[in-house]
């Protein structure tokens, strides 16, 4: 079983539609984070949320927003898709509850594949 | 301007013989380091990592060497497997922690039969 699960797998849609990706996780991490993937690029960050209260923009947030609808519940929305969105995101979750984030590294879902067409 | 830097794309490599993969970094607040390994049509795994206190860390077959002068670390993994073929991403972060992962581009590693 996952513990961070990202649905859709994979999306095709139209520019200007909204789109929105979920992720969920079983870790009991406190913090949850997205981030995309372009082909030949590193992960790059768009939002990260250190609990449900807390939300603070990535490296590259424009375009996008988010909703931290539970501990376990990160949401991240295209209002208005556009072709150069289409890319790989990732969903990510650390857990700091034992006051050492530093020994807590970042754990995956499988990703999302959203192509804009 | 690239703060994490994978210079090799690529390598190749035969089973049973080292891997080195390189990761060079510009910004001198970075404390802390990972390595992640990424299968296709799977999310990244994290497989070790290094804080700015040490300079070398193991893990079974893999151990990341870190030198703060030079802004490298490496990942060195012996011997290597033919299941280690992957991508393989150096993460950086300036807080202590993995809340803002910097990531290089990745370096595609083929280990040979």
């Amino acid at each position: 079983d996952a513990d961070v699960t990202q649905t859709p797998r994979n999306r095709i849609t139209k520019t200007g539609k909204r789109i929105m990706l979920e992720c969920s996780q079983t870790k009991g991490h406190d913090r949850m984070y997205w981030y995309r993937q372009d082909p030949g690029l590193g992960l790059r960050l768009i939002y990260y949320s250190f609990d449900v209260k807390d939300i603070n923009k990535g490296e590259i947030s424009d375009g996008y927003s988010v909703s931290r609808q539970a501990q376990a519940k990160f949401s991240l929305s295209l209002e208005s898709a556009i072709p150069n969105q289409t890319a790989l995101y990732f969903c990510a979750t650390s857990d700091s509850s034992g006051g050492q984030a530093l020994l807590s590294p970042q754990h995956f879902g499988d990703g999302t594949r959203l192509s804009i067409l | 301007d690239q703060q994490v830097k994978q210079n090799s794309p690529s390598l190749s490599v035969q089973e049973g013989r080292i891997s080195i993969l390189n990761c060079d970094y510009t910004n001198s607040m970075f404390d802390y380091f990972l390595w992640y390994k990424k299968y296709p049509a799977e999310g990244p795994t994290f497989l070790i990592s290094i804080s700015s206190i040490k300079d070398k860390n193991e893990d079974g077959r893999f151990t990341v060497f870190l030198n703060k002068s030079a802004k490298h670390l490496s990942l060195h993994i012996v011997p290597s497997q033919p299941g280690d073929s992957a991508v393989y991403f150096c993460a950086a972060s300036d807080q202590g922690g993995s809340e803002k992962l910097v990531f290089g581009k990745g370096t595609k590693l083929t280990v040979n039969p």
